[in-house]
């Protein structure tokens, strides 16, 4: 079976200071992967996609970058956080192939909670 | 552009009530597919169902039940006999034809089921 996998769960950060949050898929090949992030009492803004390695399209002018160094691993970047950077951020997967991007389902990781002092 | 509307911020009811939560979506794409997800106090989003906008046939799974009616673009969920364990933040989402990528969320309505 598939599972997703996202570290740390949370983690507080000084303004200024740099991010990386990872997210593994396990059981799969080749899935979409995504980023997105949910701030308090909102619903759910996509900040990144990636259909394979080193593709990556971004949804979202910000200062956060992603990267996907292997087929199951997706890295979501910052050299400076903000304030405007807390939030809840969730990786999710999709199949690709039969029926398109658009139809299939996206499972979603547990989240990493993210707090910027 | 898509958007969806999910007009509901909260919504409260005690145990064994039914809860609808509603959804209204636009989009200029004639195919596309409508989402719920449900958010559960832990986090994690899961998959509730899909519907195609070709199918608007009703759905029922257990005490879930789906109407879809394009004719209002509008994607109603409803929990019959609503449970504890019913109690977290649903979304419904649009994903169109046109864009495979993007999956647009609802801002979410928070479901509180009392004992």
């Amino acid at each position: 079976s598939q599972t997703i996998h996202q570290w740390p769960a949370t983690l507080v950060q000084p303004v200024g200071s740099p991010l990386s949050l990872e997210c593994t898929v396990e059981g799969t090949s080749n899935p979409n992967l995504y980023w997105y992030r949910q701030a308090a009492g909102r619903g759910l803004q996509l900040l990144f996609y990636s259909v394979g390695i080193g593709q990556i399209s971004s949804e979202v002018p910000q200062n956060l970058s992603a990267s996907r160094p292997q087929d199951r691993q997706f890295i979501l970047s910052s050299k400076k956080l903000l304030l405007s950077d807390s939030g809840f951020y969730l990786c999710a997967w999709s199949v690709p192939g039969a029926g398109g991007p658009a139809y299939n389902e996206q499972f979603f990781g547990p989240g990493t909670r993210l707090t910027v002092l | 552009a898509q958007k969806v509307t999910q007009a509901q911020t909260e919504i409260s009811v005690v145990e064994k009530e039914d809860v609808t939560l509603d959804c209204v979506y636009e989009t200029r794409d004639t195919t596309y597919y409508l989402f719920w997800y449900k958010q559960p106090p832990s986090g994690e989003l899961v998959f509730l169902i899909r519907r195609n906008s070709f199918d608007e046939q009703n759905e029922i799974s257990g005490r879930y039940s789906w109407n879809f009616q394009k004719s209002t673009s509008s994607f109603n969920f409803t929990i019959t006999a609503s449970q504890v364990v019913d109690s977290a933040v649903y979304f419904c989402a649009l994903s169109p034809r046109s864009n495979d990528y993007k999956l647009s969320f609802g801002a979410g309505t928070t479901v509180t089921v009392r004992a």
